[in-house]
């Protein structure tokens, strides 16, 4: 149990276009879903947190207008970057946790490259 | 602010050479410890949590404790498939947030 597919594994975009990555928790519902940011050699880094249905509450130093997150559904949350630039290429890794189960389980991640 | 720090960065072992992997914490109001693995080009996989100090969990070859200030990840008779990085992170009373430590990548050599 406790599964959360991403996806895609793997991106590669031209600069200025926008991407979206998908984050699924197929057997179980995600009250909350974290998106974060992780570069070679280096930890994770959260970037947003989103609750179904209503706005993602962002940290410091991400900017809203270009990492859009939507949480339609307790399954469901996806991450759009707007007008990607080389700069944006990272991996970038969701997971979901539920309120009954303090625990947050992660997706595979989605390695973005911005040409 | 919530901190973690992991040491050592990088750890080899001989395949059965017992170690230990630890995670220093500075948190307000401890809300949970969680001990990751995760493989290269991978999200993290979930191995423990651990709520107060005292507490421990085993899981195979691993065994995780907690003190009020650290945690230690014992690794007994390590295989080469143990290797990965192993990051810790904790969670404050405050949120649910998690704040990771950069990471132990452990090498276990056949």
């Amino acid at each position: 149990g406790a599964v959360v597919s991403q996806h895609p594994s793997w991106v590669i975009c031209k600069s200025g276009t926008s991407v979206k990555i998908e984050c699924r928790s197929l057997d179980f519902q995600a009250t909350t879903m974290f998106w974060y940011r992780q570069f070679p050699k280096q930890s994770l880094m959260l970037m947003a947190t989103s609750n179904e249905g209503s706005k993602a509450t962002y940290e410091q130093g991400v900017e809203k207008d270009k990492f859009l997150i939507n949480h339609a559904s307790l399954t469901l949350s996806t991450l759009t970057v707007t007008s990607a630039h080389p700069e944006d290429s990272s991996f970038y890794i969701c997971s979901a946790g539920t309120l009954a189960k303090n625990i947050q389980y992660f997706g595979a991640g989605t390695r973005l490259s911005v040409l | 602010e919530d901190q973690v720090t992991q040491s050592p960065e990088a750890l080899r072992l001989q395949e059965g050479e017992s170690s230990s992997l630890n995670c220093s914490y500075t948190v307000s109001g401890l809300r949970g410890l969680f001990w990751y693995r995760q493989d290269p080009g991978k999200g993290p996989e979930f191995l423990f949590t651990l709520y107060s100090a005292g507490e421990e969990k085993e899981k195979e070859r691993l065994k995780a404790t907690l003190t009020k200030k650290e945690s230690f990840l014992h690794i007994t008779a390590p295989k080469p498939e143990d290797s990965a990085t192993y990051l810790c992170a904790v969670q404050g009373t405050s949120g649910s947030r998690l704040t990771f430590g950069e990471g132990t990548q452990l090498t276990v050599n056949p």
